[in-house]
């Protein structure tokens, strides 16, 4: 596609229910990252997929968080058993490679615990 | 682990001002990115720089990258409500050269 993609674009969830995020990244793109947003706040890294290297999950908060990336293109993001905590902006981001190379950003999935 | 802390945290500045603001490591940057943020939409890329002392410019922004390589600012002549955003800094880190940012700066340029 033209760019990363995510969906849902909101989602309201009760707590101690799962959820499920999808990340497109631009076709051709082997890496791939998770990152969580508060408001008004930097990005916390969570995870990290580059071609077929094991992904590096060094970020992600607890085991209640993970996520896959099916044949090196579409990845998602479960957050199960889901606290009011995990409130935020989760945001996606693919770039061609590692390096001094650019990172895309998709706009971000609004997630809502109540 | 690597810590990138920026200052200020929030800065409000009339239209037509200069600003700057700094990233800093807590270890030598790999390669810095700088990124800006609109409400309601993801980072986007304005540099890349790599070498030490490196000085570079778009437009009204001017990149600098510290000589030992910790430390970087971004300065902003005359400052217009376009600049308005989350400025972030980025690095590459560890063995897999996962990309991190920083704390941010939250700028608000008012009319």
């Amino acid at each position: 596609g033209a760019g990363v993609s995510q969906s849902p674009s909101n989602k309201v969830t009760e707590k101690g229910k799962d959820v499920e995020l999808r990340c497109d990244p631009i076709s051709g793109h082997t890496a791939l990252y998770w990152y969580r947003q508060s408001l008004g706040q930097g990005l916390e890294f969570l995870i990290y997929f580059q071609g077929n290297s094991a992904p590096d999950k060094s970020g992600l908060p607890s085991d209640r968080f993970s996520a896959e990336r099916t044949g090196g293109s579409v990845s998602t993001l479960t957050i199960q058993r889901t606290q009011q905590e995990d409130s935020a902006v989760y945001l996606c981001a693919s770039s061609q490679g590692g390096g001094g190379t650019e990172a895309f950003f998709g706009q971000g999935t609004r997630l809502t615990v109540v | 682990t690597q810590l990138l802390e920026q200052s200020p945290q929030f800065l409000s500045i009339q239209e037509g001002e200069n600003l700057t603001v700094y990233c800093n490591s807590s270890s030598v940057f790999s390669s810095l990115q700088w990124y800006r943020q609109e409400p309601g939409e993801g980072p986007v890329l304005l540099v890349t720089v790599v070498t030490g002392g490196e000085v570079k410019k778009l437009k009204r922004l001017t990149f600098q990258f510290g000589d030992a390589r910790k430390d970087s600012s971004l300065h902003i002549t005359a400052a217009q409500p376009g600049d308005t955003g989350l400025y972030l800094c980025a690095d590459r880190v560890g063995a897999t050269n996962k990309l991190i940012f920083g704390t941010g700066t939250l700028l608000a340029v008012q009319p």
